[in-house]
């Protein structure tokens, strides 16, 4: 089945620091998703990917859709405290479905 | 436009139970998906309803089951519990229209089985 590797695992940085973390697949997706979790809550979209070599951004994010279709990345610029959480990267193959492939997340701790 | 509701938000049950969940999907949507994660596994996806039917199953054993209803609302059922299904389970709704596939979640269901 469809393999997502994401990473990194963690990252501890400063705040007003950059981030970025970057997800890959074994198999190529028409669709990429990356969500936000808090503890105790649902992830909450960030950003979605429709096309290939697409980049979006939502403020200080910016989600590139890569070209292959197998990989997607996410950067955080001037974080903040409040951007404490697990950012997960998802996969869609089949855009007239709602199952998507989830990576494992990347815990962010952002010290002040 | 409300969001996804789950309920309950929390649930305990004994070992050999069975629980129910609900999932109200956003107004509009017309597919749900349900995920349960747990600290070792991630999301893992369960099954995913469109108008009633089943369209997509995980790999979960037969003892999850679910099913939506002609309002959108989905429910999922977990017969003889056991301590391995203690997790948040996820229900996530979809417009699947117009090429947006954005899934929205709900802030999920913590089941504890003991």
């Amino acid at each position: 089945g469809q393999q997502l590797n994401q990473s990194p695992q963690s990252m501890f940085i400063q705040e007003g620091e950059d981030v970025s973390m970057n997800c890959t697949s074994s198999s190529i997706f028409n669709t990429w998703l990356w969500y936000k979790q808090d503890p105790g809550e649902g992830p909450v979209l960030l950003i979605a990917l429709y096309k290939a070599g697409e980049l979006t951004s939502n403020g200080r994010l910016t989600a590139q859709f890569g070209i292959t279709r197998k990989d997607s990345f996410l950067n955080i610029s001037a974080s903040i405290p409040s951007d404490v959480g697990i950012y997960f990267c998802a996969g869609r193959y089949n855009t007239n479905a709602g199952k998507s492939t989830f990576g494992d997340g990347t815990t962010l701790t952002v010290k002040p | 436009k409300a969001g996804v509701t789950q309920t309950p938000r929390y649930l305990i049950k004994t070992r050999g139970q069975q629980v129910t969940l609900s999932c109200s999907p956003i107004s509009g949507h017309r597919s749900v998906s349900w995920y349960q994660q747990t600290p070792g596994q991630g999301l893992q996806f369960l099954f995913e309803y469109f108008s009633e039917t089943q369209r997509n199953k995980g790999n979960f054993p037969g003892r999850f089951s679910g099913r939506q209803f002609s309002n959108s609302r989905s429910e999922m059922n977990v017969s003889t519990l056991e301590l391995g299904d203690s997790a948040l389970y996820l229900c996530a709704s979809s417009s699947l229209t117009g090429g947006q596939t954005e899934a929205f979640f709900g802030q999920g269901t913590r089941l504890t089985v003991v």
